[in-house]
């Protein structure tokens, strides 16, 4: 079973600064890592597949980053509705659970 | 445009039976496998298992395995999750989601909340 572990829980960071999220996985999942952004009361949404790829239509201030077992999202200067929680995702070994337990963006 | 649409929120009784909905739109139904993902009050994500509707391949995360059914009907584009009997753990917040052949979501259902109480 692949452990997603995802730090710091919390990151409180002032509008235009910059975020960076990391996720670990503790075993090599290759790229095959996602990131996914969710707000209160929405459904997650998808923002980086491969590791590093935005989905369409998300901004470039969003970049992922690694390979293996870490990873890092970096949100290049936060805007107001970035503030969320933050969640990756391993799809290199399935079935087993595969999310990290997320890292919630607080405005400082 | 892509969508995935689920049904409603539903407040059950332990001991009862339960069968929620997510239903497709906008792609081939039959060609991308389904996802469900449970995420209980303030809590995180967990998958729970896969349906293609294509063909009703079904696989479970062993976390839920006998637990939940998952199932399809492609007739209507429509997939599935069902409880035979709910228990008050089962509260949470439950999404559909497509999946791309990379094994990631691309798009989400809005999610159907799902309260066990006595």
């Amino acid at each position: 079973e692949i452990v997603m572990t995802q730090s710091p829980a919390t990151l409180s960071v002032s509008p235009g600064e910059r975020a960076t999220l990391s996720c670990r996985a503790s075993q090599s999942v290759s790229s095959n890592l996602a990131w996914y952004q969710q707000k209160p009361g929405q459904a997650p949404r998808l923002l980086i597949y491969g590791a590093s790829t935005r989905a369409t239509g998300i901004p470039a201030r969003f970049s992922g980053s690694g390979s293996g077992t870490e990873f890092t999202l970096t949100i290049s200067s936060l805007q107001s509705e970035d503030f969320a929680v933050y969640y990756c995702q391993q799809y290199n070994n399935w079935p087993r659970d595969t999310f990290g337990g997320g890292t919630k963006v607080e405005i400082k | 445009e892509v969508q995935l649409v689920q049904s409603g929120a539903e407040v059950k009784k332990p001991g009862e039976s339960l069968k929620i909905s997510c239903k497709g739109s906008g792609y081939s139904f039959t060609s991308y496998w389904i996802g469900w993902v449970r995420q209980m009050p303030g809590k995180g994500l967990e998958w729970m298992g896969i349906i293609y509707p294509g063909d009703s391949d079904t696989r479970y995360s062993p976390s839920f395995q006998g637990q939940v059914t998952i199932s399809a009907d492609k007739s209507i584009s429509t997939a599935y999750l069902q409880w035979s009997s709910l228990k008050a753990s089962d509260t949470a917040m439950y999404y559909c989601a497509r999946i791309l052949s990379g094994w990631y979501f691309d798009y989400w259902g809005q999610g159907t909340l799902v309260t066990v109480s006595s």
